[in-house]
């Protein structure tokens, strides 16, 4: 079953714009954390924020907020006055357990965003 | 000096060689995994190890077989490789307990293409 979910493939913004990345999760665990991570074309993962399941406030990292839902079950990236570098693909991502498995941290299909001069 | 490094960065070999990645932390970290990124990008965690034991085991095929020697290399070997196995392989570590965040911090991943 699909445990996160990134309903945008791919998003455009105009410089200088706040953009919101959308993810919404599935867990029934009580514990659990939710992250972002881009990966420019260069191809490595670069972490970008971290939510608790259990932090009341939102999570802001610089230019980088997340909206966090809890009731939805969503952990949406806001990323503000977007840059050019800001172009890249986005992954959402849960960690869950530990279980018998231990800790696992699994991934949305991503969304590549584009940003415009 | 690079947090989390894996060797070799290419790979291009024909169907039904044998290849090994190689990777390597020196965060001090007790976990490590290996994680699959096929041409669409979707990642998929392949394994992970806890201070050199297997933890997770994803249902991936016999042929590929992790080894950890100490908490802070992982190597992944593959046997009889097939044109599916094309893909970007991730290596990854994070110190995981109770109350960590359970960061990732990647490698640059390692491009297999086969032939």
């Amino acid at each position: 079953a699909q445990k996160i979910t990134q309903t945008q493939p791919g998003m455009f913004v105009q410089e200088k714009e706040a953009v919101t990345l959308d993810c919404t999760y599935d867990t029934s665990d009580q514990s659990y954390g939710l992250f972002w991570y881009k990966q420019p074309s260069s191809g490595e993962m670069i972490f970008l924020i971290y939510q608790g399941s259990y932090d009341e406030q939102n999570a802001t990292e610089g230019r980088y907020s997340l909206n966090f839902q809890k009731a939805r079950k969503s952990a949406n990236l806001v990323i503000s006055a977007s840059q050019l570098g800001d172009s890249a693909m986005y992954f959402c991502a849960m960690r869950e357990g530990p279980n018998t498995g231990g800790f696992k941290t699994i991934f949305g299909a991503g969304t590549r965003l584009f940003v415009k001069a | 000096d690079t947090a989390v490094s894996q060797t070799p960065k290419y790979l291009v070999t024909q169907m039904g060689n044998d290849k090994s990645i190689k990777c390597e932390q020196n965060l001090g970290h007790d976990t490590m995994y290996w994680y699959k990124q096929d041409s669409k990008k979707f990642l998929k965690i392949m394994f992970s190890y806890n201070n050199k034991e297997l933890i997770i085991n994803e249902t991936v095929p016999n042929r590929f077989s992790p080894k950890s020697p100490d908490k802070a290399h992982l190597n992944l070997h593959i046997n009889s490789l097939e044109l599916g196995d094309s893909a970007v392989y991730f290596c990854a570590s994070s110190q995981e307990r109770q109350g960590a965040t359970g960061e990732l911090f990647f490698g640059e991943g390692s491009r297999l293409t086969v032939l």
